[in-house]
């Protein structure tokens, strides 16, 4: 079955450093995703990406936060200067207009900010 | 504003029972529900989706949606241990491909053999 595969699967970095997480989604979707869930909190969503540019993001996506497709299977979200709030899990998204509707989630990335 | 709310549980039950998961939501121009699975750590897994008033059943899962009432629940028949997990129910707008998902937080279910 397809899968979104999400690296590294943790990731502890500095406060202020900068951390790239990385997504491959299913080959044919079209849509991608980022969402994040914060230690016992509800998973919230960042961004949604389509067709080459941001369609959709939360007010948690501040200009700290970037996505990219830099080629044609990778979708990367980069935390500029992280902050110990920016502590959570990561995951990835993805979803085709056709075939079972719902979003294919990644395994996650945890992300320590220490 | 979406809200999606959800009882937080722990909802026990015994090895057999049916289990049932129900969540509220505010939007009424929301027209795709989801159910998801949480084992904790572990990224969400869909169960079930369901679009139209009325019931939706899947192997030993059934969902459940009353737009008039803005409820949304899930029924788990013959629960087993491995289904213990956080069931999160989550919404989207208005059924284009694009929309993002709003999540509540979650009911946590233990089965107890």
């Amino acid at each position: 079955e397809p899968e979104v595969t999400q690296t590294p699967s943790h990731q502890v970095t500095q406060m202020g450093q900068e951390v790239i997480l990385r997504c491959v989604p299913i080959s044919n979707h079209l849509y991608f995703y980022w969402y994040r869930q914060i230690l016992g909190q509800k998973v919230e969503f960042l961004v949604s990406f389509y067709n080459n540019e941001i369609s959709e993001k939360s007010e948690i996506f501040d200009d700290q936060f970037s996505v990219e497709r830099p080629d044609g299977s990778n979708f990367t979200l980069k935390i500029r200067s992280t902050k110990l709030e920016d502590s959570a899990m990561y995951f990835c998204a993805s979803r085709g207009t056709e075939g079972p509707i719902g979003y294919t989630f990644g395994s996650g990335t945890r992300l320590t900010v220490v | 504003q979406k809200e999606v709310e959800q009882n937080s549980g722990p909802l026990s039950v015994p090895e057999g029972a049916i289990a049932s998961l129900n969540c509220t939501y505010s939007d009424r121009v929301s027209q795709s529900f989801f159910w998801y699975r949480q084992y904790s750590g572990k990224s969400p897994e869909l169960i079930m989706s369901i679009y139209s008033n009325g019931d939706k059943e899947d192997g030993r899962f059934t969902a459940q949606l009353n737009k008039a009432s803005q409820y949304v629940s899930l029924l788990i028949r013959d629960s087993q241990p491995s289904d213990s997990a956080t069931y999160l129910c989550a919404l989207e707008g208005d059924g284009n491909a694009g929309n993002m998902l709003t999540f509540g937080g979650g009911t946590r279910l233990m089965v107890k053999p």
